[in-house]
């Protein structure tokens, strides 16, 4: 079955500069990957996500990941955080595999918790 | 964009009694939605899946007795915690995907807080 590891359970980052949230996924094949954020006490936002292709994913927010093959990895990084970005943010994998369509759902890590100093 | 929506957003009720919570497609038509339970600073953990006309089918460990969930249609799937316990407090999530489009994307609701006395 697919898994997910977030190694860094708290990250704390000055607002300004740069962020690297890590994500490592177990799949024999290539998966779908993915990034949500949650502000507490709301649902998951889509942050981005990666299903083949070029590598290197731009999502919303100035957010981007990158799909490593060989370290089985899809880290969430940001050149330059804000204070909004203070949240809970979840690398997650699609159930199926790389079926895609949702169809069996997503297995989430345990999230990285981002506390953004001033 | 794909809005899902939750009702009600939080809930207090009193042990042994039935709550009642709905996920609701607003924009689009779900060919699936999941059903995910989140304890205070944790992942969340899939409970449930459904599927519009068919049973929902359960993770290992979640007790189907318990949580009763009818997916009436293609915009709507409702959870009922049933004999509710304080055991049973938690933040519940649904999410659902898009019919017809196979973008493996999930859309997830606001959450209802459930909390039981």
């Amino acid at each position: 079955a697919q898994s997910v590891t977030q190694p860094d359970i708290h990250i704390t980052v000055s607002e300004g500069a740069s962020l690297e949230l890590r994500c490592n996924y177990s799949y024999g094949a290539t998966p779908y990957l993915f990034w949500y954020v949650q502000s507490p006490g709301q649902g998951l936002q889509l942050l981005l996500k990666y299903f083949s292709g070029d590598t290197l994913v731009q999502g919303i927010k100035g957010f981007e990941a990158e799909f490593k093959r060989s370290q089985s990895s899809f880290n969430l990084r940001k050149p330059s955080v804000h204070w909004s970005d203070a949240a809970e943010y979840f690398c997650a994998v699609d159930r199926s595999g790389n079926k895609g369509g949702g169809a069996d759902g997503l297995t989430f890590g345990k999230g990285t918790h981002l506390i953004i100093q001033p | 964009g794909a809005v899902v929506s939750q009702h009600p957003s939080w809930v207090i009720c009193k042990s042994g009694t039935s709550v009642k919570i709905e996920c609701r497609s607003l924009d689009f038509q779900a060919t699936t939605m999941f059903w995910y339970r989140q304890f205070p600073k944790q992942s969340l953990m899939l409970m449930a899946t459904s599927n519009e006309g068919s049973k929902a089918t359960y993770e290992q460990g979640v007790e189907k007795d318990k949580f009763l969930i009818n997916h009436a249609s293609l915009t709507l799937s409702t959870l009922t915690v049933t004999s509710a316990h304080p055991e049973d407090s938690s933040f519940y999530i649904c999410s659902a995907s898009v019919r017809l489009k196979n973008t493996g994307e999930l859309f997830f609701g606001e959450g209802s807080r459930l909390t039981v006395l």
